[in-house]
Formats: structure tokens, C-alpha cells, sequence
């Protein structure tokens, strides 16, 4: 069956730090990658997405870039801010439901 | 705020009792999702219906556990004689309607969640 390993945190970073977040998957077929942010009370939101192979899905000044070859979607950011601090979840969808399967999700904590 | 709406955001129920929440997707779309979240895990998918029709539950969904979509708007979740293990965040998800040749990746809408505390 599909799966996603993420690394566990939670990972501290000081402000204006450079963000890694591996991910890598296990899928039948061609899935869609995707990460979802959930800040402290609230609901999951979508980050950003990648539908195909090297796709790169951005927002927010993340990025992450479809590795068919390494089965990887690794999340980035290259100046991290206190108000990024949430948990990060890397997700695939895949069949045709389309049902995410997800991360055990990373918490990140940036300090000033 | 059209958003994936769920309630009651917060249920605290004795052990034994049953509990119903429910999800109100975003209008029009016509795929819906369950998952649950168990503390320091992600979200787990649970079931999913297309229209009124549920066309997947997962085998975590025993039998206490039921679904409906009766009019293939807004689902209910129902928990019969709720135990501790099922204390959680119960996620519901939406997503638009596949049309022609539109990719079938579309995003997935999530709600804020209800979360469950059986005691």
C-alpha cells in the first residue's frame, strides 16, 4: 500500500535559518505530492502541491520538488520565520479516490 | 467562509455512550472524506463518499463505526459506545467534481475537526 516516511521533530530553528524537511513515499501508480501545514488551532491547509514528476510546487517562499528517481518531495525554505512554526505533514494522493494518505507530520519551531 | 465546515468542534462523552458529528463540505463539491488524527500522528483516511454513495471505508472504521451521506450534501460520522481509543480529531475533507479531462489531483479542502475526548 502507499505510505510517506517524513523525519520526526520537532525541529527548533533560529529566525532567518535555512528549512529541510525530508520526505520520501511508497505509491502504486502516479501520485500527486502535496504538504499541509497546520498552525497551532487551526485546521490543515494546503502548502503547496506537485502533480507530476519534477514538478517543483512553491508558496509562501517554500519549495519542494517531485523526485520520481528518489521517491522524495523534501520540503524548503531558505530564510525561516517565527510565524512559519506549525506542523508540516507530506501527503500523497493517489487511485481513483484520490485519498491522501499522510506523514506522522514534523513540528517546527522557529525562535527569534 | 464557504470552507469545510464540522460540528461541534470540541465533544468530551462517557465511555459506552454514543456520540454523531457532522461535515458540511464546500458547496458543490461532490467528494467527501473522514479521517482521524490521534495525537502526534497524521491524519488517517477513514471513508469516502462520491454524491451520496460511499464508495471506500477503511478497516479502521469497525463496525461501531458509521457514515452517511444521505442527500449527497453534508455527512455524518457516528461513534456507537464510544472507548478511550476513540479519542481523537476527526477530520472531514472535500473536494470539487471530476470533469472531462481534469486531472484527478485536485486539492482536498480539509475542515478544522472535531475533536473527541472519551473519558
Amino acid at each position: 500500500g502507499n505510505s510517506v516516511t517524513q523525519m520526526e521533530g520537532p525541529v527548533t530553528l533560529s529566525e532567518e535559518a535555512f528549512l529541510t524537511i525530508n520526505c520520501t513515499y511508497t505509491a502504486t501508480g502516479y501520485p500527486s505530492l502535496f504538504w499541509y501545514v497546520q498552525y497551532p488551532g487551526e485546521g490543515l491547509q494546503l502548502l503547496l502541491k506537485a502533480t507530476k514528476a519534477d514538478d517543483k510546487g512553491s508558496n509562501k517562499g517554500f519549495e519542494a520538488t517531485y523526485r520520481k528517481e528518489t521517491t522524495s518531495f523534501h520540503l524548503e525554505k531558505g530564510s525561516v520565520q517565527v510565524s512559519d512554526s506549525a506542523v508540516y505533514f507530506c501527503a500523497l494522493a493517489s487511485g481513483g479516490y484520490q485519498k491522501v494518505t499522510f506523514g506522522i507530520g514534523t513540528k517546527l519551531q522557529v525562535i527569534p | 467562509d464557504t470552507g469545510v465546515s464540522q460540528d461541534p468542534r470540541h465533544k468530551i462523552t462517557k465511555r459506552g455512550q454514543n456520540v454523531t458529528f457532522r461535515c458540511d463540505p464546500i458547496s458543490e463539491h461532490n467528494r467527501l472524506y473522514w479521517y482521524r488524527q490521534t495525537l502526534g500522528q497524521g491524519p488517517e483516511f477513514l471513508t469516502y463518499f462520491q454524491n451520496e454513495a460511499q464508495l471506500e471505508k477503511s478497516r479502521l472504521l469497525s463496525d461501531r463505526f458509521s457514515a452517511e451521506r444521505p442527500k449527497g450534501s453534508f455527512s455524518t460520522l457516528e461513534i456507537q459506545r464510544t472507548e478511550q481509543g476513540d479519542s481523537a480529531m476527526y477530520l472531514c475533507a472535500s473536494r470539487s467534481p471530476i470533469q472531462g479531462a481534469q486531472p484527478l489531483n485536485t486539492e482536498a479542502f480539509f475542515g478544522q475537526g472535531t475533536r473527541l475526548t472519551v473519558v
